[in-house]
């Protein structure tokens, strides 16, 4: 299974933009790059998915480097309810189970 | 759509004793996953059900942990003489089958906490 590396954690002021990075250097063509957050004391939460285009929703943008071996989730404006540990996760078509190898996340901490 | 629901929340037993919990996956889901989580760690993959065919299980589950999913609805996970070790998050996750676009997507429930004493 394709590994993911982010960073242990970020500091974020209220309401700036944070941009936070993942480097999945040994993806394979068919690897989608799954967001996940997960806040205290719940399960995680789905917040995007893209494969080679830069994708964008309500929660989050995904910018997708051209070789596919990074991507930054950006959180335009930060809130305090943002803070939370985000997952990057590669899954496969080729996994039957589509199960996901989540890594350790990066802990977004959001100042006011 | 009421969400993945699993209870009990928060489970306290003693060494040695069983324990068994239960996750109710979004109607029309046939796909439903368990995984476990330490503190600081993200969650680690358990097991995995495609209507009530377990297909995948984990080197972590050991013979002391066993899952079903009867009739493809509900799953149940139980763990026998439990360790000290077997403390952690317990979540399940379900989703539908696969559509174009990376799809897939799993909603996970809020958890168990168990705690071993």
């Amino acid at each position: 299974d394709a590994k993911t590396t982010q960073p242990n954690s970020m500091e974020s002021n209220e309401e700036e933009p944070v941009h936070l990075p993942c480097n999945h250097s040994t993806i394979s063509g068919t690897d989608y790059i799954h967001w996940y957050r997960q806040l205290p004391s719940q399960g995680p939460e789905y917040v995007i998915h893209g494969l080679t285009s830069n994708v964008n929703n309500r929660m989050a943008s995904l910018a997708i480097a051209e070789d596919r071996k990074s991507s930054t989730l950006i959180l335009h404006r930060a809130t305090l309810r943002d803070a939370a540990v985000y997952y990057c996760i590669l899954r496969g078509l080729a996994s039957g189970t589509y199960k996901y190898i989540f890594g350790t996340g990066t802990r977004l901490k959001v100042l006011a | 759509d009421t969400g993945v629901s699993q209870n009990p929340r928060h489970k306290i037993t003693k060494r040695g004793q069983n324990v068994t919990f239960r996750c109710d996956p979004i109607s029309e889901h046939n796909r439903l996953y368990w995984y476990r989580q330490t503190l600081g760690q993200g969650p680690e993959f358990l097991t995995y059900f495609q209507n009530e065919a377990q297909l995948e299980k984990s080197r972590l589950l050991s013979d002391r942990f066993s899952a079903e999913r009867p009739k493809g609805s509900f799953s149940t996970l139980e763990i026998q003489r439990t360790e000290q070790g077997d403390s952690a998050m317990y979540l399940c996750a379900s989703s539908s089958p696969p559509k174009t676009g990376g799809g897939n997507i799993q909603y996970f429930g809020a958890g168990t906490r168990l705690s071993v004493l």
